[in-house]
């Protein structure tokens, strides 16, 4: 099956200084779309990102990502932390499988924004 | 904004009672499914379905069924609920397109089993 592999844990980022989430993942399956959500405390996940395009960047609030299927990675980056951004952040990976698209995520990483 | 609503918000279940939660969403979306968040293991999917009367098991089945009864409900049943199986329970939905759709998620539900 598929899995996602992010940055694990905890990564803390001082306001103003970029970021950067890794997520690498493996498939067996070739219509794949990549994702990252974001989920605020006591708030759902939401979507921040998809891509399904090998080498081209794709970008939102400020967020950029770019798919490397030669790699197999998906890394979420930002040049310049705010507060706000402080959120738990999952990587994750659509394929269609029993006639259902399926998302897998991967654990999750909790981003904290520092004064 | 597509809306994913799920009930109840919260449950307390003693061991060995049978628990069912229920989500609901009115944006006729083909793909639902039901998601656990647990700190160390993020999302993990557990059931998901295509469509009304179809079911599937996702990468953490056991403990939990699941039942489709129509586009717009998808249900998670626990028939002998355990403390393991205490947790947020997120139910999503999306689709019916390319696997590029994004999913909307509920908010979620919070099981307690004493």
């Amino acid at each position: 099956g598929d899995s996602v592999t992010q940055t694990e844990g905890l990564v803390t980022v001082t306001e103003g200084l970029p970021v950067k989430l890794n997520c690498t993942y493996q498939t067996t399956y070739l219509t794949i779309a990549f994702f990252w959500y974001v989920q605020y405390l006591n708030e759902a996940p939401q979507v921040l990102l998809k891509s399904s395009t090998d080498n081209k960047r794709t970008e939102h609030q400020g967020f950029h990502a770019t798919l490397h299927k030669s790699s197999s990675s998906f890394h979420l980056q930002k040049s310049s932390a705010q507060l706000s951004d402080s959120a738990l952040y999952y990587c994750a990976l659509s394929d269609r499988t029993e006639g259902a698209d399926r998302l897998t995520f991967g654990k999750g990483t909790q981003l904290i924004i520092q004064p | 904004e597509a809306a994913v609503t799920q009930s109840p918000r919260n449950k307390v279940a003693v061991t060995g009672g049978k628990v069912t939660l229920s989500c609901n969403q009115t944006n006729n979306h083909n793909n639902m499914y039901w998601y656990r968040q647990d700190t160390g293991h993020g999302l993990r999917l557990i059931h998901y379905s295509y469509g009304a009367g179809s079911t599937e098991k996702g990468d953490i089945p056991d403990g939990y069924k699941a039942s489709r009864p129509s586009q717009e409900n998808f249900s998670l049943i626990l028939e002998l609920a355990t403390p393991s199986q205490t947790s947020v329970y997120f139910c999503a939905s999306g689709g019916p397109g390319q696997c590029n759709t994004e999913v909307f998620f509920g908010k979620g539900t919070r099981l307690t089993v004493v």
